[in-house]
């Protein structure tokens, strides 16, 4: 079975500009959560989304927003960019209940100029 | 709050050795499960090893074993038969089982391994 997969890569975008960052679960999977990893540190909760419905929230500005579509694919959104956004964006899935094991995407560098 | 404290910025082991990663973290929860997971260069986040609250035997996994102390609030991984492919970022994480399904991680251990 192919693992969570995310796109793009890497991406380059300049202050004041807005990203999207697309997730696809492990089939089967229907949760999924979303982690900010900044250089040097573990990485940070941002979302987490079942059946299409926002289940929780870290500690984040509203500029940071998510979605997930009735294939449980997702996408992260970021507004108005800042410096300090530059991290690694990680993906992470399971089948549904919290205590399950996460299983985590390739992640998306993001650099922000 | 509940908090993952890796104390051990960077380690280093001779291929074949034994190694020991610490662990400790803070919870008033009495349902939660523990997590090792490895990340190489290759930034994928990978799971090493998994531990349920509730049980007393301490997880194994191949060369991997836990040395879980609940009462202490300690979790630490051990590393045996260390290969180079070890080689990685090590990060301890938590979640408890009434969470909103967060992963609570440490700041991470880097492991090198000479050969």
């Amino acid at each position: 079975d192919a693992g969570v997969t995310q796109s793009p890569t890497h991406l380059i975008k300049t202050r004041g500009q807005h990203v999207t960052l697309r997730c696809s679960p492990i089939s089967g999977h229907k949760s999924v959560s979303w982690y900010q990893q900044v250089l040097g540190q573990g990485p940070q909760f941002i979302f987490q989304y079942y059946e299409k419905e926002e289940r929780g929230r870290g500690n984040f500005p509203d500029r940071f927003s998510a979605r997930q579509f009735p294939n449980y694919s997702s996408e992260l959104n970021v507004n108005a960019l800042l410096l300090g956004d530059s991290a690694l964006y990680l993906c992470a899935s399971r089948r549904l209940a919290a205590q399950e094991t996460q299983y985590f995407g390739p992640g998306t560098r993001l650099l922000v100029l | 709050a509940q908090t993952v404290t890796q104390s051990q910025p960077e380690m280093s082991v001779q291929e074949a050795e034994t190694v020991t990663l610490s662990c400790t973290y803070d919870t008033s929860e009495s349902d939660y499960y523990l997590f090792w997971y490895k990340q190489p260069p290759s930034r994928q986040m990978i799971l090493v090893i998994r531990q349920e609250a509730y049980k007393q035997q301490n997880a194994t996994e191949n060369r991997f074993s836990v040395n879980f102390q609940k009462a202490a609030k300690s979790f630490s991984l051990k590393i045996s038969d260390s290969q180079l492919g070890d080689a990685a970022m090590y990060f301890c994480a938590y979640i408890f089982g009434g969470s909103q399904g967060n992963l609570i991680f440490g700041k991470g251990t880097k492991l090198s391994v000479k050969p």
